[in-house]
């Protein structure tokens, strides 16, 4: 199956930093979203992005499909930004997602 | 904003227990899923089910699973005899197909 790779593993920044998240895959993809889990476990949206970029307040992300890979940016980062930031792809032909292993974000005050 | 909803929340059960999950998709989407997540590793794929049948299914997926759309609305996932590495946090997801999975809050399932 596809192999879906996260750096950096975990990240502890000061608040009102800015950070990148990357992720690498495998194969072709007709589908990436991030997503944010919080201290309660839920799975939150943040893009569905499988190429371009987007932007949502402070986050935005970009996808270069043909280099297969996508970042994640956090400015002016805030404590409530603290979890777990998860990149997930479907392959080509399939609807299921394959999840990387994640980055810990800790924002400290 | 319509959402994925789950219940129960928390489930504690014995081994070899039987247990359903159940989950309720947002109304107009079509491809419903099943992941589970085990504590501290990453999300994954169980099943997809897609006009009334399994789409895909990983090798975790064995007998002891199974899912139903027992009506328009509820979608279910059986696990038929517990074991204690069957628990984790089982997640429900939908889409309308090829856009956003959208996933529930959860049912973390405790087997002991």
């Amino acid at each position: 199956g596809i192999q879906v790779e996260q750096s950096p593993p975990d990240l502890i920044l000061q608040e009102g930093a800015n950070s990148t998240l990357r992720c690498n895959f495998s194969d072709s993809v007709n589908n990436l979203q991030w997503f944010h889990q919080n201290p309660w476990g839920q799975l939150i949206n943040l893009f569905y992005i499988p190429s371009g970029t987007k932007q949502n307040g402070r986050l935005s992300a970009t996808t270069v499909a043909t280099e297969r890979y996508s970042l994640l940016y956090i400015s002016s980062s805030q404590t409530t930004d603290s979890g777990v930031y998860f990149c997930a792809v479907c392959e080509t032909g399939a609807n299921n997602l394959f999840f990387g292993t994640g980055t810990r974000l800790t924002v400290i005050p | 904003e319509p959402e994925v909803t789950q219940t129960p929340s928390h489930q504690v059960t014995q081994m070899g227990q039987e247990v359903i999950l159940r989950c309720v998709p947002i109304s107009n989407h079509l491809y419903f899923y099943w992941y589970r997540q085990i504590l501290g590793q990453k999300v994954e794929f169980l099943v997809s089910f897609y006009n009334n049948e399994i789409s895909e299914k990983s090798e975790i997926f064995d007998d002891q699973f199974s899912v139903e759309r027992p009506d328009g609305s509820n979608f279910t996932l059986k696990i038929r005899s517990t074991k204690l590495e069957d628990s984790a946090m089982y997640f429900c997801a939908s889409d309308r197909g090829r856009e956003t999975q959208y996933f529930g809050p959860g049912t973390r399932l405790l087997v002991l």
